[in-house]
């Protein structure tokens, strides 16, 4: 079968870095995305990696790896409203989307 | 990218009414649109593919007759949960996706539909 893991919750400190991990399971694979989510909205895209390595995007970075089936998503100098869930996706053979249930992050102070 | 737009917002409804909850492309003709649904803590689940002037395609385990997906032009298509019982009750939302310069089709959602059946 089909399958996202990340963790369920993470807690960090404002100003800090985060790093939310991802692995996949999937029937083929056409690139993996990050969308950010705050509660009670739709999701909204943060970025794609396809090749592996690093793709950096301002305070947001996102890794690949393909032959580890593995993702994560680096989110420096936390702020506050930085605080939401962040979705792991990933597009199959098939081009449809697969998703993580999501990792919520809570900022302290 | 493209502007998606879901009405109601939000919606409260008595069990075994029908509810229809519309999605609309503001700035782009989408031929696909796809309905997803969300329970708290939970992933997003696709529903089905809405196709624009043909039936629309459902997910395994999706009951097509309690799910009516109409898809009647190439900027609206309409989910319409009928008979719904508190089961139902949950984040609805619609997404249309649109190839980008990057070479991958991204998916822009519409804001969401909360329903809550009493």
């Amino acid at each position: 079968g089909q399958n996202i893991d990340q963790p369920t919750e993470m807690t960090a400190t404002e100003g800090a870095i985060v790093q939310i991990n991802c692995t996949y399971q999937t029937s083929g694979f056409n690139g993996l995305f990050w969308y950010q989510q705050h509660a009670g909205e739709a999701p909204t895209f943060l970025s794609y990696n396809v090749l592996d390595g690093l793709e950096e995007k301002g305070r947001f970075s996102s890794f690949l790896s393909r032959s580890k089936g593995y993702s994560y998503l680096l989110l420096k100098e936390l702020q506050m409203k930085d605080s939401a869930s962040y979705l792991c996706a990933v597009s199959d053979s098939n081009y449809q989307l697969i998703w993580g249930a999501g990792t919520k992050l809570i900022i302290k102070p | 990218g493209a502007v998606v737009s879901q009405h109601p917002s939000w919606v409260i409804c008595k069990s075994g009414t029908s509810v229809k909850i519309e999605c609309r492309s503001l700035d782009f003709q989408a031929t696909t649109m796809f309905w997803y649904r969300q329970f708290p803590k939970q992933s997003l689940m696709l529903m089905a593919t809405s196709n624009e002037g043909s039936k629309a395609t459902y997910e395994q385990g999706v009951e097509k007759d309690k799910f009516l997906i109409n898809h009647a032009s190439l900027t609206l298509s309409t989910l319409t949960v009928t008979s719904a019982h508190p089961e139902d009750s949950s984040f609805y939302i619609c997404s249309v996706t649109l190839e980008t310069s990057g070479d991958y089709n991204e998916q822009f959602f519409g804001p969401g539909t909360r329903l809550t059946v009493l």
